[in-house]
């Protein structure tokens, strides 16, 4: 069974410019999660997706990230414009079942973005 | 809050047992993970366990669940030198009347086996 797929694996941007990111989820997978990773600290939920539909987007810096996942399959991750702070991975994840059930978030190897 | 500690770093020896501790936030998460990251790479699912059991054992692998301390433990028996990684443990409290299942991570425990 193949893996959640990103791309790229690694960004380097100024600040001000803009960026996106691709994740292909595991096949048959609904739900879809992108999570962002600050050096040193654990992965924090930015967006979840059930098919096409936003199920959790609280955490996310609306003024500056987008994201779609067109047809329930890919996403993507934009983020315009960057800011210094931004510099982290970006770790995409998907998983079979939603709430109420034991489930497993299959995580991608993520993109790692540097903005300078 | 939303606030998942760890312990930030922790040394053993090639056989010796290791034990990452966890305390969680949230009495109503129904499922508590443990996940590991090796460097460079995503994090994999180590094992989980249901609010209601006290303890999981799987192979190397235990679980100590204390609900009324929110404290979470993984044990990992004759710890490996290729066990070196950073460990996270997570919660998933049932927010927004179940409809959303996010993990909330704590800040990662780096284990480093000494051969």
């Amino acid at each position: 069974e193949a893996g959640v797929a990103q791309s790229p694996r690694y960004k380097i941007i100024e600040k001000r410019q803009s960026v996106a990111f691709w994740c292909n989820p595991i096949s048959g997978h609904a739900t879809l999660y992108w999570y962002q990773q600050i050096l040193g600290q654990g992965p924090k939920l930015l967006i979840q997706f059930q098919n096409n539909g936003v199920v959790d987007d609280s955490q996310l810096p609306k003024d500056r990230f987008s994201a779609e996942r067109l047809k329930g399959v890919d996403s993507t991750l934009k983020i315009q414009p960057a800011k210094l702070e931004d510099s982290a991975v970006y770790l995409c994840a998907s998983s079979l079942f939603t709430s109420g059930k034991s489930y497993e978030q299959y995580f991608g190897p993520g993109t790692r973005l540097t903005v300078t | 809050g939303e606030d998942v500690e760890q312990s930030l770093f922790l040394s053993v020896r090639e056989g010796d047992s290791s034990v990452i501790n966890c305390t969680y936030t949230d009495s109503s998460s129904t499922y508590l993970y443990w996940y590991k990251q090796e460097p460079g790479a995503g994090l994999q699912l180590l094992t989980y366990i249901f609010s209601n059991m006290d303890m999981k054992q799987d192979q190397r692998l235990t679980v100590l669940l204390n609900k009324k301390d929110k404290h979470l433990s993984l044990r990992i028996a004759d710890t490996q030198t290729g066990d070196s990684a950073i460990y996270f443990c997570a919660e998933s409290p049932p927010l927004y009347g179940g409809a959303t299942n996010k993990l909330i991570f704590g800040t990662g425990t780096l284990l480093a086996v000494q051969p």
